[in-house]
């Protein structure tokens, strides 16, 4: 059963237009998310996080909110560059160190 | 930040071999995490490394097909035993920065396996 959901493997948007990355979870005793964003031949690289008792955390181009009640969080990228090119995944934790990730999406910015 | 380092980036394996990837970090580190991550899926814990200690494994996982080892508290090793096809993935070594207090994880930069 995966816990962490992110239903659009792949996803296209324009230079300088809004990229948003969605990211669903089924477990409620999550309390910290983070996002991540991986290369090609290059390990993931850690983005932005937020903690449960938040609904949004800004950083630069780079938003993320938490919307609980409907256990979702979405990522939001402002504008979008080519450089961001990349897949992101989304992760989840209970507490521990023990993350659970998402499959990843696939984000092309088109020049 | 960690810096984390991988060998081998990637290697081409003959089924029923084994083979051991090596992860070195540039700090002292009371954990280090394997992970993999096979074809269109996500990353997933394969085990805990702890120095001193034998290391946890997740559900699905166990030591004779993925003994770790941890000498110290800058490298691990992960052994991939007896192969097949099935374990074609990238593994990746990770360490999480409690300095930062973010529950960040650093990951390296990935072992791309192909088995044959």
């Amino acid at each position: 059963d995966q816990q962490v959901k992110q239903n659009s493997p792949s996803l296209s948007v324009q230079e300088g237009r809004i990229s948003i990355l969605n990211c669903d979870y089924t477990n409620s005793m999550f309390d910290y998310f983070l996002w991540y964003k991986k290369y090609p031949a290059e390990g993931p690289t850690f983005l932005i996080s937020i903690s449960s008792i938040k609904d949004k955390n800004e950083d630069g181009r780079f938003t993320v909110f938490l919307n609980k009640s409907a256990k979702h969080l979405s990522l939001h990228i402002v504008p979008s560059q080519p450089g961001d090119s990349a897949v992101y995944f989304c992760a989840a934790s209970e507490g521990t160190y023990k993350y659970i990730f998402g499959t990843g999406t696939r984000l092309k910015v088109l020049a | 930040s960690a810096v984390i380092s991988q060998k081998p980036s990637r290697d081409i394996c003959q089924r029923g071999t084994s083979l051991t990837i090596q992860c070195q970090v540039d700090s002292q580190v009371t954990m280090m995490f394997w992970y993999r991550q096979q074809p269109g899926q996500s990353l997933t814990l394969i085990a805990t490394a702890n120095q001193g200690s034998e290391a946890t494994y997740e559900s699905g996982f166990v030591i004779d097909k993925f003994p770790i080892s941890r000498p110290n508290l800058t490298f691990s090793t992960l052994t991939v035993s007896n192969m097949s096809p099935e374990d074609s993935s990238i593994y990746l070594c990770s360490v999480e920065d409690r300095g930062l207090d973010t529950g960040e994880l650093f990951f390296g930069e990935g072992s791309r396996l192909t088995v044959l």
